[in-house]
């Protein structure tokens, strides 16, 4: 089974910090996903990425950016944390050719005070 | 640009009974693909079911089964036999094929399972 990993469940920062979301996954997929999950919201895209080290911007890019150094991990940098960044952070892959959706990892809720 | 929306933000089903989510989306495209997933409280979200809309066939997977209207373009989920266990948040998405790969989701609609 894919596995997509992310590192922390809970997480609770301070306002200003950097703060990292880590995701890794385990099956050779192509592309990863960062999305956010509010209440009424839905999912929004944050970044996304088809390969190493290429990013693409989503929905709603402002205020984060993300790493791909290797095709199994991808970070979700929030550069000086924020009160209304607090959310549910959602990781996922997907490989390009099967059309099977994304695998998501469980989840990081993150509370920025 | 794909939209999908979710019109019901809440909806309850008695166990065993039957109960069906709806899920409109926008495409000017004639390839892609829908589908069903479902998070349930504090846990990992998953697929629920997909269709592919050149397939005329609705899909099915076990209690499962969706009824795709694609001149409507009208994607709805039927629960059959609802157990305690479906209660979740379910998320309706689109892809294009041969696009960029996004899903593009719709708001979520939480299910309740009444005993």
């Amino acid at each position: 089974d894919v596995k997509v990993t992310q590192s922390s469940r809970y997480l609770v920062k301070r306002t200003g910090e950097k703060v990292f979301l880590e995701c890794v996954q385990d099956m050779d997929h192509e592309n990863m996903f960062w999305y956010r999950q509010d209440p009424g919201l839905g999912l929004r895209l944050i970044y996304f990425s088809y390969d190493v080290k290429m990013k693409e911007k989503g929905d709603i890019p402002e205020g984060y950016s993300v790493s791909r150094e290797k095709k199994e991990r991808f970070s979700l940098i929030l550069e000086s944390a924020s009160t209304n960044q607090t959310s549910m952070y959602l990781c996922a892959s997907s490989l390009t050719t099967d059309a099977y959706g994304y695998t998501f990892g469980s989840g990081t809720r993150l509370t920025v005070v | 640009a794909q939209t999908v929306t979710q019109s019901q933000p809440e909806m309850s089903v008695q166990e065993a009974e039957t109960v069906t989510l709806s899920c409109t989306y926008d495409t000017s495209e004639s390839d892609y693909y829908l589908f069903w997933y479902k998070q349930p409280p504090s846990r990992q979200m998953i697929l629920v079911i997909r269709q592919e809309a050149y397939k005329q066939q609705n899909a099915t997977e076990n209690r499962f089964s969706v009824n795709f209207q694609k001149a409507a373009k009208s994607f709805s989920l039927k629960i059959s036999d609802s157990q305690l266990g479906d209660a979740a948040m379910y998320f309706c998405a689109s892809e294009i094929q041969g696009g960029s790969e996004k899903l593009v989701f719709g708001k979520g609609m939480k299910l309740t399972v009444n005993p």
